[in-house]
């Protein structure tokens, strides 16, 4: 069973704070990884996307990844109002083609 | 990226009636992928498009309830056949190119089964 789990949300931060959003998978083989955002009846969209272990930043959002416990996290720095939506954390599995499994999501509430 | 376009963007169906979804992409492809997305819930692979042969079905899919088309390499439809309520969702296109491992999704159909 090829699985990808995160934190169960939903989490409530307050404006300005760090965001940290986690994913763990299952599949030790697993090379690519993604977080996509949902707002509320769209689709996803993504937003970043890590293949080496260590840190990869864009902007307010560093992707973190170590291979070796098999876990990825997501943080949202200087967290807004627009940043309230759903993460999808999405793994890419080995000879999988290129098909994803994405976790069950968590809910990110910004407080103002 | 890509620009992805589904139709309907929503229907309300009857039960036991088809609906066949269109995802059209603005250049061509690699890989086209149908997912669904059951209320609350997150992302599930219904099936790989693959063009010029049968798609590839994930566990607990099957042909005859979710027959899939790609005639090209911009192009391709689900149909969600025989529908009952347990069919209400969203279902989305997404679209991958070789040359990159992401996925773009297109904007989803949203599917309410009275």
């Amino acid at each position: 069973q090829k699985e990808v789990e995160q934190n169960s949300g939903p989490l409530s931060v307050p404006e300005g704070a760090i965001a940290s959003l986690n994913c763990t998978y299952s599949d030790r083989g697993s090379q690519s990884f993604f977080w996509y955002r949902q707002y509320s009846g769209k689709s996803p969209e993504l937003i970043m996307s890590i293949y080496s272990n260590g840190d990869k930043e864009d902007g307010r959002f560093t992707a973190q990844l170590n291979k070796a416990s098999q876990y990825v996290s997501l943080l949202i720095r200087d967290s807004q109002p627009s940043d309230s939506a759903t993460y999808l954390c999405a793994v890419m599995l080995d000879n999988y083609g290129q098909n994803f499994v994405f976790g069950p999501g968590t809910r990110l509430s910004v407080l103002p | 990226s890509a620009v992805i376009s589904q139709k309907p963007s929503r229907d309300i169906c009857q039960r036991g009636t088809s609906l066949t979804i269109q995802c059209q992409v603005d250049s061509q492809v690699t890989m086209m992928f149908w997912y669904r997305q059951q209320p609350g819930q997150s992302l599930t692979l219904i099936a790989t498009a693959n063009q010029g042969s049968e798609a590839t079905y994930e566990s607990g899919f099957v042909i005859d309830k979710f027959p899939i088309s790609r005639p090209n390499l911009t192009f391709s439809t689900l149909t969600v056949s025989n529908m009952s309520p347990e069919d209400s969702s969203i279902y989305l296109c997404s679209v991958a190119r070789s040359s990159e491992e992401t996925q773009y999704f297109g904007p989803g159909t949203r599917l309410l089964v009275l």
